[in-house]
């Protein structure tokens, strides 16, 4: 059974550009929650998504958005890119809220 | 505001040792709390899952407690292996998202 894929793995951006995140779940999971890991700050919550609605939703500027499709499969923007966004963004999903979570890779983005 | 506290922050110890990660979190209306292992710039791998109602849960020579009335949970390692190197992670989970400490850096020494 596949685990959950994130894609792309690495990301250059540039400050000011804007970044979009794919995350695809375990087959039959239907939530789907990210998280920004920095040096700094550690993990952080970003949002969740069941039934393509965000139910819960961290505390990040609106420049973080997201969203969720008909298939689970999930997406996070992130608009005019700062330095301090530079992270490892993992995705999770779950069978259904509150449950074990599952992790990908993360993508590794960088801004320069 | 839910924090999550692990202790201590890093471990270094020869192998065939049993050892104790520590984790204590400020809320305790938790589902369910997990403990993950993440090795450098990798995702987290699920190693245990404990249900808010569970007192206890095993998993080869992993074995994971959970005090929620006093906010806290502890991981056993026993005869801990070279391979076990990497940063441990407790994460209670409140509705909807997971809230992570720190971490404990382990490394086993041959």
């Amino acid at each position: 059974k596949a685990g959950v894929t994130q894609t792309p793995r690495y990301l250059i951006k540039t400050r000011g550009q804007q970044v979009t995140l794919s995350c695809s779940p375990i087959s039959g999971h239907r939530s789907v929650s990210w998280y920004q890991q920095t040096p700094g700050q550690g993990l952080q919550f970003l949002f969740e998504y069941f039934s393509e609605t965000q139910r819960n939703k961290g505390n990040f500027p609106g420049r973080f958005s997201g969203r969720q499709f008909s298939n689970s499969r999930s997406e996070m923007n992130v608009s005019t890119l700062e330095l301090g966004d530079s992270a490892l963004y993992l995705c999770a999903s779950s069978l259904i809220e509150n449950t074990e979570a599952f992790f990908g890779q993360g993508t590794r983005l960088t801004v320069v | 505001k839910q924090e999550v506290t692990q202790i201590p922050a890093a471990l270094s110890v020869p192998e065939g040792e049993n050892l104790v990660l520590n984790c204590s979190f400020t809320d305790s209306a938790i589902y369910n709390l997990q403990w993950f292992r993440q090795d450098p710039g990798k995702g987290l791998t699920s190693l245990l899952l404990i249900q808010s109602s569970q007192r206890e849960q095993t998993s080869g020579r992993l074995n994971a407690s959970l005090d929620k009335s006093s906010g806290r949970s502890t991981l056993y390692i026993a005869a801990s292996q070279p391979g076990d190197s990497a940063t441990y992670l407790c994460a209670p989970m409140y509705t909807d998202k997971l809230i992570f400490g720190t971490g404990t850096r382990l490394q086993v020494f041959p």
